[in-house]
């Protein structure tokens, strides 16, 4: 089945403990791309990847790293989790922006 | 940052009736226009992409238009039925040098009532 697996789905930590959210997909896309999503500010990007060791800020990428070594791999990097990241991510992937996304089912993030 | 404007917010329909709203994006630079449809608790589903002006795209009773000259596009619903109840997202895309990703608007939450 092609899709795109986010792990993990929930994740409670502690502010300034590293920590990475997987992100893969099985249908040979390259571009892939994160998000947040925060109430009453929408969905906005935090990094995306052209292809393989391509990547590129969004709009929010303070406070996080990525990484494309493989091209079915993306995984987002908080290397010191702050409050303020307490948020809804997803990832999502496609062949290229002509098409649509298929979006990973989602990671909720609480940094306490 | 491109502002991607959606209206209304939300929006009540009467089960049966039809419905559209409103998706503005900038009108220089375009590269290509996104709808999804986003259930709660579910991730957002690709609905359309639209690359050319004049564009029309239709998935049973939902269809969606685009003028990229004056930077709108509006999304129909045909005889919602309750399964229609969503946040429908638009995304713009423009062509800078390489696609610099898909900006969302903040979506306008549709509720169908029977």
């Amino acid at each position: 089945e092609a899709q795109v697996t986010q792990n993990p789905r929930y994740l409670i930590t502690v502010t300034g403990k590293k920590l990475t959210v997987t992100c893969s997909q099985n249908m040979n896309h390259e571009y892939m791309s994160w998000y947040r999503q925060d109430p009453g500010l929408g969905l906005r990007q935090i990094y995306y990847s052209m292809n393989v060791e391509v990547t590129d800020k969004g709009d929010v990428p303070e406070g996080y790293k990525v990484s494309r070594k493989e091209k079915r791999n993306f995984p987002l990097i908080l290397e010191s989790p702050s409050p303020n990241q307490t948020s809804l991510y997803f990832c999502a992937s496609s062949p290229t922006l002509a098409y649509g996304y298929t979006f990973g089912s989602g990671t909720r993030l609480t940094v306490v | 940052i491109l502002n991607v404007e959606q209206s209304p917010q939300s929006l009540h329909v009467q089960e049966g009736d039809s419905t559209n709203f409103t998706c503005s994006f900038p009108s220089s630079n375009f590269y290509a226009l996104h709808w999804y449809r986003w259930e709660t608790a579910k991730s957002p589903e690709a609905l359309f992409v639209m690359t050319l002006n004049g564009d029309e795209k239709k998935k049973g009773r939902i269809s969606a238009t685009l003028n990229t000259k004056e930077g709108y596009s509006y999304l129909y619903i045909k005889g919602s039925q309750p399964e229609d109840s969503a946040t429908y997202l638009c995304a713009f895309c423009y062509s800078g040098g390489g696609a610099d990703g898909l900006t969302f608007g903040k979506g306008t939450h549709l509720i169908i009532q029977p």
